[in-house]
């Protein structure tokens, strides 16, 4: 069936530094996306970035992802995080009028 | 953008009590998703729909049932509530447009079941 892995439950950064949260899926469908979802503090989910074209580089707010159909994944990275950068990160696919997300990762940034 | 309204925003519910909790959506979006979230497990697919008059089981359907009246609302009811349904429950809406499918989210229901 389709899925969406994220390993990484929390992930700790001083603020800074790089980071790079993974995402790797598994999907029979052809026609599909691939979202990371930014959720902070009391909110809803919110879309953060889309991709479906393969190696092609999405970015959005700081946040960069490259979708690799050869490696099932869609890693979301982040050249220099801010504090305002905390938040829980969901990697999602979606095709066929459904949508597949991840555990979500927790993201702190230290100071 | 996408507007999608939940109410109540939060309800205290007495156990084997009936629960309602409803999502309005104004963008015309053919599906609509309930889902809940609690730590350690994300968002997990209660109950979703293609349109007006349908409703399909998502991965977690134990103990509710959905709704979709028409193609702006969708319920979650809990028939016979239980501790183990407190928590946060968002419902979504989306459309299978450009050969993928994005959700918008409301803001959440938080429910506690006492």
């Amino acid at each position: 069936g389709d899925s969406v892995t994220q390993t990484e439950g929390l992930v700790t950064v001083t603020e800074g530094l790089p980071v790079m949260l993974n995402c790797t899926y598994q999907t029979a469908y052809s026609d599909v996306a691939f979202f990371w979802y930014v959720q902070y503090l009391n909110e809803a989910p919110k879309l953060l970035l889309r991709s479906s074209t393969d190696n092609k580089r999405t970015e959005h707010q700081g946040f960069h992802a490259t979708l690799h159909k050869s490696s099932s994944s869609f890693h979301l990275q982040k050249s220099s995080v801010q504090l305002s950068d905390s938040a829980l990160y969901y990697c999602a696919l979606g095709g066929n009028n459904r949508i597949f997300f991840g555990d979500g990762t927790q993201l702190v940034v230290k100071p | 953008e996408a507007a999608v309204t939940q109410s109540p925003r939060n309800k205290v519910a007495v156990t084997g009590g009936k629960v309602t909790l409803s999502c309005n959506q104004t963008n015309n979006h053919n599906n609509m998703y309930w889902y809940r979230q609690d730590t350690g497990h994300g968002l997990r697919l209660i109950h979703y729909s293609y349109g007006a008059g349908s409703t399909e089981k998502g991965d977690i359907p134990d103990g509710y049932k959905a709704s979709r009246p028409s193609q702006e609302n969708f319920s979650l009811i809990l028939e016979l509530a239980t501790p183990s349904q407190t928590s946060v429950y968002f419902c979504a809406s989306g459309d299978q447009g450009q050969g993928y499918t994005e959700v918008f989210f409301g803001k959440g229901t938080r429910l506690t079941v006492v």
